[in-house]
């Protein structure tokens, strides 16, 4: 069974750092892409970031430049580092295996997320 | 226009056929993903590409697309499909995804 999990949220002061991780079972991050996806409370889905099965990212335009994903293929886990957090990256933040086989390209599974509150 | 538009919410009465729309220019060469939220829980993939559905998944669950409009169909409408539906699909990069605002279903 493919199953992800993300730990390392917490509450971080605006301007703070943070990183937070998602460990993936059942499949390879070597063989398959890995995205990060957030919901801030009472919101939808937000696509924030991509690492391919060839280690090539790309971000959304609200992450580009404070964020960097990256993933320890070794460890089969993903990394999302943050820095100059504001209010507005308050979030639930997910972990998705990401097949990117147009026309077939989806999320999923999906980990149980895990939640980054930045506030003072 | 990479945008995906949804109506924020739909009602169904029990047992019957409801259609939920996403809209976006992408779908006039490309096809939807589809995802089920319940509250408090983590999306759950229920459709993508040419109407396929993961193992799991009711075949009450069906997908269309049509211009520039994608649909989600769910046939016989059960109080458990009480959820938000988000859509979602690749930008014209083919490197950026993005995803409707998402529309809650009421089952009635």
């Amino acid at each position: 069974e493919e199953r992800l999990m993300e730990s390392g949220g917490t509450l971080v002061p605006p301007g703070g750092s943070l990183r937070i991780s998602c460990e993936g079972v059942g499949f390879s991050f070597s063989f398959y892409a890995v995205s990060w996806v957030r919901q801030a409370p009472g919101k939808g889905l937000e696509w924030v970031s991509t690492v391919n099965n060839g280690g090539d990212t790309h971000y959304a335009d609200s992450a580009k430049g404070r964020f960097t994903v990256s993933r320890d293929t070794s460890r089969n886990t993903l990394y999302l580092q943050m820095s100059g957090l504001t209010f507005e990256d308050t979030a639930m933040y997910f972990c998705a295996k990401t097949s990117s086989a147009w026309p077939s390209d989806f999320f999923g599974p999906w980990g149980p997320g895990t939640p980054v509150t930045v506030s003072s | 226009s990479s945008e995906l538009t949804q109506d924020p919410a739909v009602s169904v009465a029990l047992g019957q056929t409801v259609r939920i729309t996403c809209q976006g220019d992408r779908f006039r060469y490309d096809y939807a993903s589809w995802y089920q939220q319940r509250p408090g829980q983590a999306p759950v993939l229920i459709l993508f590409g040419k109407n396929k559905r993961p193992a799991g998944i009711s075949d009450r669950f069906s997908g269309s697309r049509s211009g520039n409009s994608a649909f989600l169909t769910i046939t016989g409408a059960q109080a458990e499909d009480e959820a938000d539906y988000y859509c979602n699909c690749r930008d014209s990069s083919g490197n950026r995804w993005t995803f409707g605002g998402g529309t809650h279903l009421t089952v009635l």
